[in-house]
């Protein structure tokens, strides 16, 4: 079956530090991969993308994400965390195969949380 | 400004009470969606449209219905809500390009007792 995991429910660094989201992908052919960000009390936010190309890819607020095709993964990263970047963090996938065509396949999320 | 927007954002009702949450884009996207989002699970597709007059059953359709008679809306349908339908309800839309790039909704949170 085709999936997406985030192996974290949580995520904690300090302000400054880099940060890294975890996201494992399952699904067959070439994935589209995606992350979005909720911050409270809000819909989800497209954060990036990856359809084909560079292996990492830049995104807004700063994020970038690596994908990594033997490993099946795609992590979130920032190189320094701000406070303000605490939030829900969904990765997502776009299944090829099965389901509604088009839709992407999210995993339960990651919440990070970023301390002065 | 281009958006999604949903009402109402928050609703409380009784078990049995049919209720319609709307949800309305302005941005000509042919593909819109409904999902659910419960703590633990994630994001799980409830129905979605293709076009006008397309939709059909995404992950967890059980309980629910829609309609897609105008490009720009997509209603949610509860028929005879139960409290198992107590959730954070998100719509969302997209064009019909290979971006896949969804935009969200700010989401309405539904508590059935």
């Amino acid at each position: 079956a085709q999936s997406v995991a985030q192996p974290e429910d949580q995520v904690n660094v300090a302000e400054g530090n880099p940060l890294t989201v975890k996201c494992t992908y399952s699904v067959s052919g070439n994935p589209y991969l995606f992350w979005y960000v909720q911050y409270p009390n809000r819909g989800l936010q497209f954060l990036l993308k990856y359809i084909t190309g560079d292996n990492l890819v830049k995104g807004s607020y700063g994020f970038e994400a690596e994908f990594n095709k033997s490993q099946t993964s795609f992590h979130l990263k920032k190189p320094s965390a701000l406070v303000s970047d605490s939030a829900l963090y969904f990765c997502a996938v776009r299944p090829l195969y099965g389901g509604s065509q088009g839709n992407l396949i999210f995993g339960k999320g990651t919440k990070l949380s970023v301390k002065p | 400004e281009a958006q999604v927007t949903q009402n109402p954002r928050y609703l409380i009702t009784v078990t049995g009470k049919k209720l319609t949450v709307t949800c309305s884009q302005n941005m000509n996207h042919e593909y819109m969606s409904w999902y659910r989002q419960d703590p633990g699970l994630g994001l799980r597709q409830i129905y979605y449209s293709m076009n006008v007059e397309v939709t059909d059953k995404g992950d967890v359709p059980e309980g629910y219905k829609v309609s897609r008679k105008e490009k720009r809306n997509f209603p949610l349908i509860l028929e005879s809500p139960s409290p198992n339908q107590t959730s954070l309800y998100f719509c969302a839309s997209r064009s019909s390009g290979r971006s896949y790039e969804q935009y969200f909704g700010p989401g309405t949170r539904l508590t059935v007792t």
